[in-house]
């Protein structure tokens, strides 16, 4: 299983654009990129998904360098609402039960 | 459209007891996915349901066991409740021939075990 790394937090203002950077060494060739975003006493909700490149959406971009061993998350203009935690996740497409490790995430808190 | 709904929110049971706890998956799924998620953690999968079946399986004991109906409404049942136990317990459906990560996550039930 890939395992991934993330900053545990993050502090920002509103209206501000922010990057959560994510490492994946071990990331194997069939894996994708998933983040998720979740709010106190609420499931997590998918925010976007990547191999890589960059894939752009209406809530984020994703950025994934050559190599993969890493990805960032960027939030345009974050706002209040967007205080949450956001998970980064790494697995196989096929198998993404099994592999869909959640780690602690990063804990955003976007201040006014 | 209604989404994925999980029932009770709320449960307090003490050690030794058994719990079950039910889910409902979003219209058009037919895939559930159990995750149990402990106060500051990420979700830990435990298991998945497709077509009545259990498919694939995380790392819980065999107390942890699971059902999926015609409907394809799931439930979990945990026996011998452990303190360790108490969680949020989140049920995650997806239509099977869609994105595998587009999972829809309902708001999860607290088990509380005394």
């Amino acid at each position: 299983l890939a395992k991934t790394t993330q900053p545990i937090s993050m502090d920002s203002y509103e209206g501000q654009e922010v990057n959560i950077t994510c490492s994946h060494n071990n990331i194997a060739t069939n894996d994708y990129i998933t983040w998720y975003q979740q709010f106190p006493s609420q499931g997590p909700r998918f925010i976007i998904q990547g191999y890589k490149t960059k894939v752009t959406n209406e809530v984020a971009s994703l950025f994934i360098p050559a190599d993969r061993k890493s990805s960032t998350l960027s939030l345009p203009r974050v706002s209040l609402s967007d205080t949450a935690v956001y998970y980064c996740l790494v697995g196989d497409m096929q198998n993404y039960g099994q592999n869909f490790v959640f780690g602690p995430g990063t804990r955003l808190s976007v201040l006014p | 459209d209604a989404g994925v709904t999980q029932s009770p929110t709320h449960l307090i049971k003490t050690r030794g007891q058994q719990v079950t706890l039910r889910c409902s998956p979003k219209s058009g799924h037919d895939t559930v996915s159990w995750y149990q998620q402990a106060l500051g953690q990420g979700p830990q999968f435990i298991f998945q349901y497709y077509e009545e079946e259990e498919r694939q399986r995380g790392n819980f004991p065999d107390r942890f066991s699971g059902h999926q109906f015609p409907n394809y409404s799931s439930e979990l049942n945990v026996n011998a409740l452990l303190l360790g136990d108490s969680a949020l317990y989140l049920c995650a459906s997806r239509f099977t021939s869609g994105s595998p990560h587009e999972q829809f996550f309902g708001p999860g039930t607290r088990l509380t075990v005394l």
